[in-house]
């Protein structure tokens, strides 16, 4: 597609419950980031992938979450046993090169709204 | 560590003019803006480096002061579809690329 898809739109879950979030990033974009958004709020990062690499996690709140993007493409945020403060939007964006590649505007997808009840 | 945006709320008729600021506390390499509607995904508008280059969109214009580490986007003759959330994101020399974004400026045109 033309620009950074993600599924579901929306996610209630069920305090406890785990859940998985995926990102189809503009094709050939070799880096994706993940951010999580409160309500009337920045997004605020959560973890970085260059290719299949995880370069950076230091944004990831627990050992609750895990991002995986095992072939370069798609990517998946996986959330175990979901909390209340867990709601929020995820969002998902993609850039075409490296991080130290000058001009690197991230493109976003509309974004996963996920409540836990 | 998170940037600070001013005013956090803004509202204008047709064809008036604002500026939003963001400020930082740390030395920063790039400032990113983006504009976001309700529900909707943020939208790139326009990075800003160190050193004075820029890329965005045509009918956007930013400044960055690399001394005061604070960058400043000018909305001129606004029009309705400018309408929506502001923010700027930073990204600090050495980082994978991570943007820190700040809390965010409303702005609100009306007709």
């Amino acid at each position: 597609g033309a620009g950074v898809s993600q599924s579901p739109r929306y996610k209630v879950a069920k305090r406890g419950q785990d859940v998985a979030l995926r990102c189809d990033p503009i094709s050939g974009h070799v880096s994706l980031f993940w951010y999580q958004q409160a309500l009337g709020q920045g997004p605020e990062f959560l973890t970085y992938f260059q290719n299949e690499a995880q370069l950076d996690k230091s944004g990831l709140p627990s050992d609750r979450f895990f991002a995986e993007r095992p072939e370069g493409s798609v990517s998946t945020l996986k959330i175990q046993r979901t909390q209340q403060e867990d709601s929020a939007v995820y969002l998902c964006a993609s850039s075409l090169g490296a991080s130290w590649v000058q001009y690197n505007e991230q493109f976003f997808g509309p974004g996963t709204r996920l409540t836990v009840l | 560590q998170q940037p600070v945006q001013s005013p956090q709320a803004v509202i204008l008729r047709e064809g008036e003019d604002a500026v939003i600021n963001c400020s930082s506390s740390k030395a920063l390499y790039s400032v990113h803006w983006y504009r976001q509607k309700h529900g909707e995904a943020p939208v790139f508008l326009m990075i800003l480096l160190k050193g004075g280059e820029q890329k965005g969109h045509e009918k956007i214009s930013a400044s960055f002061n690399e001394k005061k580490q604070q960058s400043s986007l000018y909305l001129t003759a606004s029009q309705l579809s400018y309408s929506g959330t502001y923010f700027c994101g930073t990204e600090r020399a050495g980082n994978t690329g991570k943007l820190i974004f700040g809390q965010g400026t409303t702005l609100q045109v009306k007709p």
